[in-house]
C-alpha cells in the first residue's frame, strides 16, 4: 500500500510564474490536506479537500491560491504569480472517511524554491 | 484560539534517557491529539495519537500523557536511541484540520 505521493519532491519557479504541486492520497483514503511549512517551523494548514469538495480553506491566502481534488486523478495546490515569499514546503496529508478522519498521514512534501 | 504552544524548542539527552516535549492548546473543541516525528527532508511521520476521553497512551517506547483539565499533553519516549534523533511536532485538531506546535529539535546522544 503506497503512501502519498507528491511530485515534484522539488520546484523552482521565478518570480511571476505558476507551481502546480500534486498529491495522490493514499489507497482508500477520501480527504487531502494540504500544509505549509516555512524553515525551522511547524506545519500551517492551508485547505482540506474531499473528491470535487473544498471543505475548509480557511488557511489560504486569499489571491493566487488555489487547490482541487478532482473525481479523477490527484489533488493540485495551485500558485499563481509566484513571490519569494511562496518558498517553503508544501506538503499534503490524506485521511480515511468517517470517525477516522483525522488520522492524516504526511507525503514527503514538494519543495518550491522562487528565484 | 487556535494556538497550540510546544516546549522546548531543543532538547539533547544521552542514550536510553527520557526525553519529555510538552503541548499546551486553548481550543477546547479539539479532539485529537497526535504527535509527529520528522527527519530533515522528510515529511511528518505520525507516531502516536491520543482522544481527550483516555488520560495516558502507549505505543512501543512512546508514551503520551493528557490532561484535559490543564488543557495539556506531553510526549515521552523511553530507552532513547541516536535513531530517535528527530524535530518532533505535536499537533492538535478537530475533524477538518490540525494545529501544529512548532516543534522540537531532539538529539540523542553515545
Amino acid at each position: 500500500n503506497a503512501g502519498v505521493m507528491q511530485n515534484p519532491r522539488h520546484l523552482v519557479r521565478r518570480r511571476g510564474q505558476e507551481a502546480r504541486l500534486r498529491c495522490s492520497p493514499m489507497k482508500g483514503h477520501s480527504h487531502v490536506y494540504w500544509y505549509r511549512q516555512l524553515p525551522e517551523e511547524g506545519l500551517k494548514f492551508m485547505v482540506y479537500l474531499q473528491k470535487e469538495n473544498i471543505i475548509d480553506e480557511s488557511g489560504m491566502p486569499k489571491e493566487r491560491f488555489s487547490a482541487e481534488f478532482p473525481k479523477e486523478g490527484p489533488s493540485i495546490l495551485r500558485i499563481q504569480q509566484v513571490v519569494r515569499g511562496d518558498s517553503a514546503a508544501y506538503f499534503c496529508a490524506s485521511s480515511p472517511g468517517g470517525g477516522r478522519r483525522t488520522e492524516a498521514f504526511f507525503g514527503q512534501g514538494t519543495r518550491l524554491t522562487v528565484v | 484560539q487556535q494556538q497550540v504552544k510546544q516546549s522546548p524548542q531543543s532538547l539533547i539527552v544521552q542514550k536510553g534517557g527520557i526525553p519529555i516535549i510538552n503541548c499546551a492548546y486553548e481550543n477546547t473543541a479539539f479532539d485529537y491529539f497526535p504527535w509527529y516525528q520528522q527527519f530533515p527532508g522528510k515529511g511528518p511521520a505520525l507516531l502516536i495519537a491520543i482522544r481527550p476521553d483516555v488520560s495516558e497512551k502507549k505505543e512501543g517506547r512512546f508514551t503520551i500523557s493528557f490532561n484535559k483539565s490543564a488543557k495539556q499533553f506531553s510526549l515521552h519516549i523511553m530507552d532513547s536511541q541516536p535513531g530517535d534523533s528527530a524535530t518532533y511536532f505535536c499537533a492538535a485538531g478537530t475533524a477538518s484540520k490540525l494545529t501544529f506546535g512548532t516543534g522540537t529539535r531532539l538529539q540523542v546522544t553515545l
